[in-house]
């Protein structure tokens, strides 16, 4: 079976700060996806970022910015000069299109 | 459409009523997701549509919960006979190619959330 596991249920930081969002999974495919999400209380899934599990590179959108450690099924986010719309909960996501969620981290960005 | 379109946007349900939500798929999406979210929880799977196929239905929690898409474009999940804990919101997501192509993306719609009291 394959498990995300999101360890952080809340965080905080001032604007213009950089924030790093935890994850752990598990899973025996040997080719996969892992994800981030945003939900903002408008409760629309949106795509942050995704990494495939066969490239060494780490993804990089932007601001945001993924630490993928495959041996060690880590999967953290960074979000740099983060911004008061960046406030939502994100969730680390493993699979292709049926996919597997954390439990989710509510991050506030304070002014 | 511009996106998924899910409806109704809330749902408040009496313990024992039926429920259908709908979920209108971005136009040409082959593939057709339910999911559901608990309050405080990630989405969980609930079943997977290709075209008019249902491919899996292996998250559906029992057999009070029904999903079609008839004509391969809208679907629909149909909950009989409502209990507390069906309480959450039902995400709806489309992909414009199948569930074993790793280059589509999900869209998903804004959910309806489902209070049953």
């Amino acid at each position: 079976a394959q498990t995300v596991t999101q360890s952080q249920p809340e965080m905080s930081v001032q604007e213009a700060e950089t924030v790093t969002l935890s994850c752990t999974y598990d899973t025996s495919e040997s080719n996969y996806y892992l994800f981030w999400y945003k939900q903002p209380p408008s409760r629309q899934m949106i795509l942050v970022i995704r990494q495939e599990a066969y490239k060494q590179q780490n993804a990089t959108e932007n601001r945001f910015s993924v630490n993928f450690q495959k041996a060690a099924k880590s999967f953290s986010l960074k979000i740099s000069d983060s911004q008061l719309g960046d406030t939502a909960m994100y969730f680390c996501a493993l699979g292709a299109q049926k996919l597997v969620f954390g439990q989710g981290t509510r991050l506030t960005i304070n002014p | 459409g511009a996106g998924v379109s899910q409806s109704p946007r809330y749902k408040v349900a009496k313990r024992g009523q039926d429920v259908a939500l709908r979920c209108d798929p971005i136009s040409g999406h082959v593939s057709l997701f339910w999911y559901q979210q608990a309050l405080g929880q990630g989405p969980e799977f609930l079943t997977y549509f290709q075209n008019e196929a249902q491919l899996d239905k292996s998250g559906l929690p029992s057999d009070r919960f029904f999903a079609e898409r008839p004509e391969g474009s809208v679907s629909t999940l149909k909950i009989q006979r409502t209990q507390q804990e069906d309480s959450a919101v039902y995400l709806c997501a489309s992909s414009l190619q199948t569930l074993s192509s790793y280059n589509s993306p999900l869209h998903f719609g804004n959910g309806t959330r489902l209070t049953v009291t």
